[in-house]
């Protein structure tokens, strides 16, 4: 159980383009899910939490009108790079939690390999 | 503030050698604490975890003691394999800021036959 279904697992396009990244909760309902980063060989940054039905909360420093985040149902988050350059490509992996309980685990999606050209 | 401090990598160890992963923590209040484990070109698994003080996470062969009086939750197995040869995540979790997760660095760990 708690899969967590990230979709595309790559995509390769032009600069200037916008790519829209999906994330899904299989088989439970998640209230919160989480946008991260990761480059090379280093660990996951934080980018935003996504809550059911409101706004998201960006981290400091994590551009708000480049990376749109909608979360419009209990079981589904997207990740919109608007305008996207060569040096938003990246790694980017969406997690969620079933209840906000601290003491749960969030389960991850397999990650997007953004590559921009 | 809440952080996560791992020692460094890589780890290169040979099949059926013992496993030590140190991790420390640094947290306002209760925390939760985890190991995930991310394979190359994938996302990250939930390895255990520990709730509180005392608790013994386990899973597959690995464990982690959360120790509030050293805060760590070093993660150890007693022989590890080659399919063991990922990189691994330290964790911590705050009834804060839905659910808010903080990550090492992580440590990546080779196993050669």
């Amino acid at each position: 159980g708690a899969v967590v279904s990230q979709h595309p697992s790559w995509v390769i396009c032009k600069s200037g383009t916008s790519v829209k990244i999906e994330c899904r909760s299989l088989d439970f309902q998640a209230t919160t899910m989480f946008w991260y980063r990761q480059f090379p060989k280093q660990s996951l940054m934080l980018m935003a939490t996504s809550n059911e039905g409101s706004k998201a909360t960006y981290e400091q420093g994590v551009e708000k009108d480049k990376f749109l985040i909608n979360h419009a149902s209990l079981t589904l988050s997207t990740l919109t790079v608007t305008s996207a350059h060569p040096e938003d490509s990246s790694f980017y992996i969406c997690s969620a939690s079933i209840t906000g309980d601290s003491n749960q685990p969030q389960h991850f999606g397999d990650g997007t390999r953004l590559s921009i050209l | 503030g809440n952080s996560v401090t791992q020692m460094e990598g890589p780890v290169t160890l040979s099949e059926e050698a013992f496993l030590t992963i140190n991790c420390t923590y640094t947290a306002t209040g209760y925390p939760s604490l985890f190991w995930y484990v991310q394979y190359p070109g994938e996302g990250l698994q939930l390895l255990l975890k520990a709730t509180k003080a005392d608790d013994k996470g386990s899973n597959k062969g690995f464990e982690a003691t959360y120790r509030k009086e050293t805060t760590s939750f070093h993660l150890e197995k007693g022989s590890v394999q080659v399919s063991d040869s990922a990189v691994y995540f330290c964790a911590l979790s705050t009834p804060y800021n839905f659910n808010k997760f903080y990550f090492g660095s992580g440590t990546k760990l080779n196993v050669k036959p």
